[in-house]
């Protein structure tokens, strides 16, 4: 798979369910970070974890972070229908001058009935 | 909350054409860059901007793109001739200097629609 690589590419569940995304990356990295995008708006910074950080909560957003397995997952509890978006994860590659763009998955398309 | 905003929202312009997408990033930020999203494709890097000139740069951004921070607020991205292929969601963003482990802040985008 490519760097940043999301999966399941979209996923439908009911309200009041949590939501599990998936992500995988090539190369050692800074960070990695997670955002949301809104059908034909912007991207939304959601959480950032570091590589030597295994795990980070954000009100109802939990990230895991294995960089054994170059691997991180978003999990979204108690979701509600104004979580559908799609979700990003994006890394930071490791670099001397911490300049590094940001590289992008290609999404999960959540949609949350309600 | 201080954002990037990005005008315009939405630019049609014909093949050949130059266009402009104006960004103003949030104010004390030193970190700029411009990405583009093709229709259904991922977001890609197109060039990253600091201490006045361009620090990094992806294959995407050829002689035809060119970025410029005119003055103190404004991050700008030319595109010299489109092409029809050119035709994406263009998003800039900003990042704080700090340490290497900030997130960037994008704003809404400019659709560019070449036609």
């Amino acid at each position: 798979s490519q760097q940043g690589e999301e999966d399941p590419q979209a996923l439908s569940i009911q309200e009041g369910e949590n939501a599990t995304m998936n992500c995988s990356y090539k190369t050692s990295i800074n960070n990695l970070q997670w955002y949301r995008q809104n059908s034909g708006r912007g991207l939304v910074h959601l959480i950032l974890i570091r590589s030597n950080e295994r795990e980070k909560h954000s009100g109802r957003l939990r990230v895991t972070l294995d960089t054994s397995k170059k691997s991180s997952s978003l999990l979204i509890t108690a979701s509600r229908a104004a979580d559908t978006a799609s979700y990003f994860c994006a890394t930071a590659e490791r670099s001397d001058t911490g300049r590094r763009a940001l590289t992008f998955g290609s999404g999960t398309r959540l949609q949350v009935q309600p | 909350e201080p954002e990037v905003t990005q005008t315009p929202s939405h630019q049609v312009t014909q093949m050949g054409q130059e266009v402009i997408l104006r960004c103003v990033p949030i104010s004390n930020h030193l970190y700029f860059y411009w990405y583009r999203q093709i229709l259904g494709q991922k977001v890609e890097f197109l060039v990253s901007f600091y201490n006045n000139e361009i620090s990094e740069k992806s294959e995407i951004f050829d002689d035809q793109f060119s970025v410029e921070r005119p003055d103190g607020s404004n991050f700008t991205l030319k595109i010299r001739s489109t092409k029809l292929e050119d035709s994406a969601m263009y998003f800039c963003a900003s990042r704080g200097i700090m340490v290497s482990n900030q997130p960037q802040h994008f704003g809404d985008g400019t659709r560019l629609s070449i036609l």
